[in-house]
């Protein structure tokens, strides 16, 4: 069974970093594209970039909203994905997701969420 | 990046009723489409991809249609288990991009 579970949310502060992992079991994580998706309160989901599998080097995809900011990286020794959020900002208040992207880039596995909230 | 517009954003009706969401892309997406469902508490579900493809395990009461720009994703005989939200989503291009939702209510 695939499972996806985030960690790592909280409460920070305006300028602050935080780092949100995604535990992955249930499938040959090497063999996969991972995303990250937010969603802020009330709004659309928001596709935040990928890292591709094995198979293509591992390579990064970022949406231009977060691009430079934002980083996400993979320990494929114990099948943990992560991103790196640097410089946050209210806007960045929202659930963020972990997904499994086959490579035609649908997200056919969620995980659950972590809340993230950017306050003073 | 393309715009993706779910015109209802709540829609009621009652089980055993077909309804019918509707989106809409802002250029021409061929058939790179996928709808979503989701509940509270629970983790996003993948319905269908490529417009009309059945992810496995998703009932056969769901079905999509549509190419282009124009997409429907359509419930028969509505289960009280199907409410909740269900988004859209492109994958023609980069940045990937969802619509607003369009949340489901059971009368």
């Amino acid at each position: 069974e695939v499972k996806l579970l985030e960690s790592g949310g909280g409460l920070v502060q305006p300028g602050g970093s935080l780092r949100l992992s995604c535990a992955a079991s249930g499938f040959t994580f090497t063999d996969f594209y991972m995303s990250w998706i937010r969603q802020p309160p009330g709004k659309a989901p928001e596709w935040l970039g990928v890292i591709r599998n094995k198979a293509n080097g591992y390579t990064t995809e970022y949406n231009p909203s977060v691009k430079g900011r934002f980083t996400i990286s993979r320990d494929n020794t114990q099948n943990i994905l992560y991103l790196q959020m640097n410089t946050l900002r209210a806007e960045d208040t929202a659930i963020y997701y972990c997904a499994r992207t086959p490579s035609y880039w649908y997200f056919d596995f969620w995980g659950p969420g972590t809340m993230v909230t950017v306050s003073s | 990046d393309v715009q993706m517009t779910q015109s209802l954003s709540y829609l009621a009706a009652s089980p055993g009723e077909s309804v019918s969401i509707s989106c809409k892309a802002s250029k021409s997406i061929s058939n790179y489409l996928a709808w979503y469902q989701q509940k509270p508490g629970e983790a996003y579900k993948l319905l269908i991809y490529s417009g009309s493809t059945l992810q496995s395990g998703t009932p056969s009461r769901f079905s999509g249609s549509g190419s282009g720009t124009d997409f429907t994703l359509t419930i028969r005989s509505l289960e009280p288990e199907d409410f909740g939200l269900y988004y859209c989503q492109q994958y023609y291009e980069k940045p990937l991009t969802f619509g607003s939702g369009t949340k489901l209510e059971i009368k």
